[in-house]
């Protein structure tokens, strides 16, 4: 079974408008890590935002929002105010904390191609 | 350099030959990764070293692939008999480590585009 899910393969979202690219996950982990990565075409693999899942609030960087819906197992990225450069494969990824098992790797989704219009 | 350096950045190698891809991690990190992301797709787990040793090379594909981190730092990825098949970008990523293991987000270098004709 897919650890990470992401069902769309392609999204646009108008220049200054908010989008919502959808994750959900599958661990029988109660402690885990959730992450966001933007891959521009130049190919490198930019850090967006971090949610652990016994963290309460919704985490927040700048721009980003995740929306944490523990119970449906979802972590869908929110960008608000989308700009030309945003413009990119978007990466949600999994990192469970099974201490004694594996615990460090990231396990990553197919991705999410985000088109922003002008 | 401050971030995860990968060389070379491209390699171009015929079937049957080896190749080893080299990546230098952040100063301090002591987990590192190796990721294989082959074309519109999302990066595939090779191996993670705690140190020098492997502690999880489940996503190694076969035993054509190989990876050390003899000093703890420096790592290298070895791919004898290359096949067609093994054409991707592959990424090396470092993270900080605590007591409980890995913490915080990874730090991806450039990658490694491995073209196999």
């Amino acid at each position: 079974a897919q650890k990470i899910t992401q069902t769309q393969p392609g999204m646009f979202v108008q220049e200054k408008e908010a989008v919502t690219l959808d994750c959900t996950y599958d661990t029988s982990d109660q402690s885990y890590g959730l992450f966001w990565y933007k891959q521009p075409s130049s190919g490198e693999m930019i850090f967006l935002i971090y949610q652990g899942s016994y963290d309460e609030q919704n985490a927040t960087e700048g721009r980003y929002s995740l929306n944490f819906q523990k119970a449906r197992k979802s972590a869908n990225l929110v960008i608000s105010a989308s700009q030309l450069g945003d413009s990119a494969m978007y990466f949600c990824a999994m990192r469970e904390l099974n201490y004694g098992g594996s615990q460090g790797n990231l396990i990553f989704g197919k991705g999410t191609k985000l088109s922003v219009k002008p | 350099g401050a971030g995860v350096s990968q060389t070379p950045s491209n390699k171009v190698t015929e079937k049957g030959k080896y190749v080893e891809l080299r990546c230098d991690p952040i100063s301090g990190h002591t987990a590192l990764y190796w990721y294989r992301q082959s074309l519109g797709q999302g990066p595939e787990f090779l191996i993670y070293f705690q140190g020098t040793g492997a502690a999880d090379d489940s996503g190694l594909p076969n035993d054509r692939f190989f990876a050390v981190r003899p000093e703890g730092s420096v790592s290298t990825l070895k791919i004898q008999r290359t096949e067609r098949g093994d054409s991707a970008v592959y990424l090396c990523a470092s993270s900080l480590t605590t007591i409980q293991g890995p913490t915080g987000e990874l730090f991806f270098g450039e990658g490694s585009r491995l073209t196999v004709l």
